[in-house]
């Protein structure tokens, strides 16, 4: 159970093209999402969180108009990079979490590998 | 702000050593702890959640402990195999509804 599937994998766009970027929860009603970034050699980092009809919440130094996070259902969310830049070129991944699964396990996509040129 | 360190940041030690991973993180004030791992150009899979209340879990040759009040985890892992080669990653969440806070990892090489 808790399955997040994550599509796509790869993608390489040119500079100034917009990226979308969806996640979904395949056996459970994600209430949460979020959605991380890894630069190599560095950390996964929270970029905002977004809860099933509201507006995300965004981290303290993510651009909220740049990376545009849509959670209409409880089953999909997207994250779109838009006009995107060589340095948003980066490993992006998100993660679920259902209704009364605060103390369950965070379960992950298997992220998308972004490169911009 | 929260942070996580992770030592060794590499570890390459032969097949059938028991080894342990470290973990710390400065905000003791925390609400679970979760060790994952990743292999390359992977997502994460989850590999054991201590809650706040708890010592340590358990999952096969895998134990991870929790000493909250000094802001410590540890992964122990048991005869550990080639298969055990992945990056191992220790996360905090500060409430329930809050996202994770991630170390950078030890990237652990277990020669055959």
């Amino acid at each position: 159970g808790a399955v997040v599937s994550q599509h796509p994998s790869r993608v390489i766009c040119k500079s100034g093209t917009s990226v979308k970027i969806e996640c979904r929860s395949l056996d459970f009603q994600a209430t949460t999402m979020f959605w991380y970034r890894q630069f190599p050699k560095q950390s996964l980092m929270l970029m905002a969180t977004s809860n099933e009809g509201s507006k995300a919440t965004y981290e303290q130094g993510v651009e909220k108009d740049k990376f545009l996070i849509n959670h209409a259902s409880l089953t999909l969310s997207t994250l779109t990079v838009t006009s995107a830049h060589p340095e948003d070129s980066s490993f992006y991944i998100c993660s679920a979490r259902g209704l009364g699964q605060r103390n369950s396990p965070l379960h992950f996509g298997n992220g998308t590998r972004l490169t911009v040129t | 702000k929260q942070e996580v360190t992770q030592i060794p940041a590499a570890l390459s030690v032969p097949e059938g050593e028991n080894l342990v991973l470290n973990c710390s993180f400065t905000d003791s004030a925390i609400y679970n702890l979760q060790w994952f791992r990743q292999d390359p150009g992977k997502g994460l899979t989850s590999l054991l959640l201590i809650q706040s209340s708890q010592r340590e879990q358990t999952s096969g040759r895998l134990n991870a402990s929790l000493d909250k009040s000094s802001g410590r985890s540890t992964l122990y892992i048991a005869a550990s195999q080639p298969g055990d080669s992945a990056t191992y990653l220790c996360a905090v969440r500060r409430g329930g509804a809050d996202g994770l806070t991630f170390g950078k990892g030890t990237h652990l090489i277990i020669q055959p």
